[in-house]
């Protein structure tokens, strides 16, 4: 079974700030893939980057990079040039490749942009 | 293209009735998967559908039942509620319902706010 861990509750950040945002998991599987999803007050799960575990340059989409460390089994989220619209609860999932299209969610981060 | 629609928004039941969510997918999409969040905790996969066969189920009881249509909508089914079924049931859609190198993302819906007195 694959799990994961985010251990920061919540989070602040001064706007234009840069702010991380953790995330562990566990499994035995070599090919898979990691998520983080944005959750704002709207509710909709909106994906904000995607990682291939099998490819080792870190992905990046404008402000959202990641920092992947597979042996270490770490997935961080950086956010530069924080801005309001930023602000929503977000997760880290995982997904088997070549399986259903299981996501295991971690417990969320709260991130709250400061003006 | 209009994204996943949920229905209804929200829904207050009371403890031992049934309740029916409705998802209608994104067109094109043949893949629904259903996800249950508590409030402060990540999402729950409970079903995942393609093509109207069940391709994944999580750790529900079985008073959690889901079906696809034709049309590739889906409705997921919870008969006697309980307290603890209060969540956000969350859609979400994708084209290939099969997670390979070539998969398109989940999109997710707005979700059904189920509340249970």
């Amino acid at each position: 079974a694959q799990t994961v861990t985010q251990s920061q509750p919540e989070m602040s950040v001064q706007e234009a700030e840069t702010v991380t945002l953790s995330c562990t998991y566990d499994t035995s599987e070599n090919n898979y893939y990691l998520f983080w999803y944005k959750q704002p007050p709207s509710r909709q799960m909106i994906l904000v980057i995607r990682q291939e575990a099998y490819k080792q340059q870190n992905a990046t989409e404008n402000r959202f990079s990641v920092n992947f460390q597979k042996a270490a089994k770490s997935f961080s989220l950086k956010i530069s040039d924080s801005q309001l619209g930023d602000t929503a609860m977000y997760f880290c999932a995982f997904m088997i490749l070549f399986g259903n299209e299981k996501l295991t969610f971690g417990t969320g981060t709260r991130l709250t942009i400061i003006p | 293209d209009a994204g996943v629609t949920q229905s209804p928004t929200h829904l207050i039941k009371t403890r031992g009735q049934h309740v029916t969510l409705r998802c209608s997918p994104i067109s094109g999409h043949k893949s629904v998967s259903w996800y249950q969040q508590v409030l402060g905790q990540g999402p729950q996969f409970i079903f995942q559908y393609y093509e109207k066969e069940e391709r994944g189920r999580g750790n529900f009881p079985d008073r959690f039942s889901a079906r696809q249509f034709p049309n590739y909508s889906s409705e997921l089914n919870v008969n006697a509620l309980l307290l603890g079924d209060s969540a956000l049931y969350l859609c979400a859609s994708s084209r290939t319902g099969v997670n390979s190198s070539y998969n398109s993302p989940l999109h997710f819906g707005n979700g059904t706010r189920l509340t249970v007195t």
